[in-house]
């Protein structure tokens, strides 16, 4: 079956614009999770969804990152007046509930000029 | 808080064994899970350890000492395809996000 995808796979914008960024995730998995991932270091954990809900944001560095998930299937990634710093891969995950095996997508590769 | 420990870096032959080290310190743990990535590629899901000891898939095997708050992924028979970057990573309950490592870049040399 299908695996989790994320699009676009690559996005370049301008410091101060807003992006999004959308995960696909296997269907039936019930929990989503965004991750972060700078080069050379391990997935940092953003935001994680049980259904519709964000069960846990703390991962979220400011208020400029939003995520939702309104029919508990599809995920967007909403970043507001991005900085350079933002430039990363972002990754999204689902799973079963109760699993401990998460599937990974194919990631974004953010590029803040 | 969360953090945890493990080479950065790892040269290895092809077909020999080599081991992967992986120290943690927590408030919760759930479980130890690794997670092999290839560059550009994503994470893929390799073995977990809730209990204490040794689980074996294929030429992959993992363990964990809860009492010493270390693990290790053990890699047999290396392949050249083995070359990745590997994760250790840990959880507080079984649907809360994954803590990783810093990872370890293996090169399997012929």
């Amino acid at each position: 079956g299908a695996g989790v995808s994320q699009t676009p796979s690559n996005k370049v914008t301008e410091k101060g614009k807003y992006v999004e960024l959308r995960c696909d995730p296997i269907s039936g998995h019930t929990a989503l999770y965004w991750y972060r991932q700078s080069l050379g270091q391990g997935p940092e954990f953003l935001i994680y969804f049980q259904g519709t809900g964000a069960a846990d944001d703390s991962g979220l560095p400011n208020d400029r990152f939003f995520a939702v998930r309104p029919e508990g299937s599809v995920s967007t990634l909403k970043i507001q007046r991005t900085e350079r710093g933002d430039s990363a891969v972002y990754l999204c995950a689902s799973s079963f509930l109760g699993s401990t095996e998460q599937y990974f997508g194919p990631g974004t590769r953010l590029t803040v000029t | 808080g969360q953090s945890l420990e493990q080479p950065s870096e790892v040269t290895a032959v092809e077909g020999a064994i080599v081991q992967i080290n992986c120290t943690y310190q927590t408030s919760g743990f759930y479980g130890l899970s690794w997670y092999q990535q290839h560059d550009g590629g994503a994470p893929t899901f390799l073995s977990y350890n809730g209990l204490d000891g040794l689980e074996e898939t294929g030429r992959f095997s993992s363990f964990l000492s809860r009492s010493d708050s270390y693990g290790y992924l053990l890699l047999q028979e290396l392949q050249m395809k083995d070359s990745a970057s590997y994760f250790c990573a840990v959880r507080n309950s079984g649907n809360t996000p994954l803590v990783f490592g810093k990872g370890t870049r293996l090169s399997v040399i012929a």
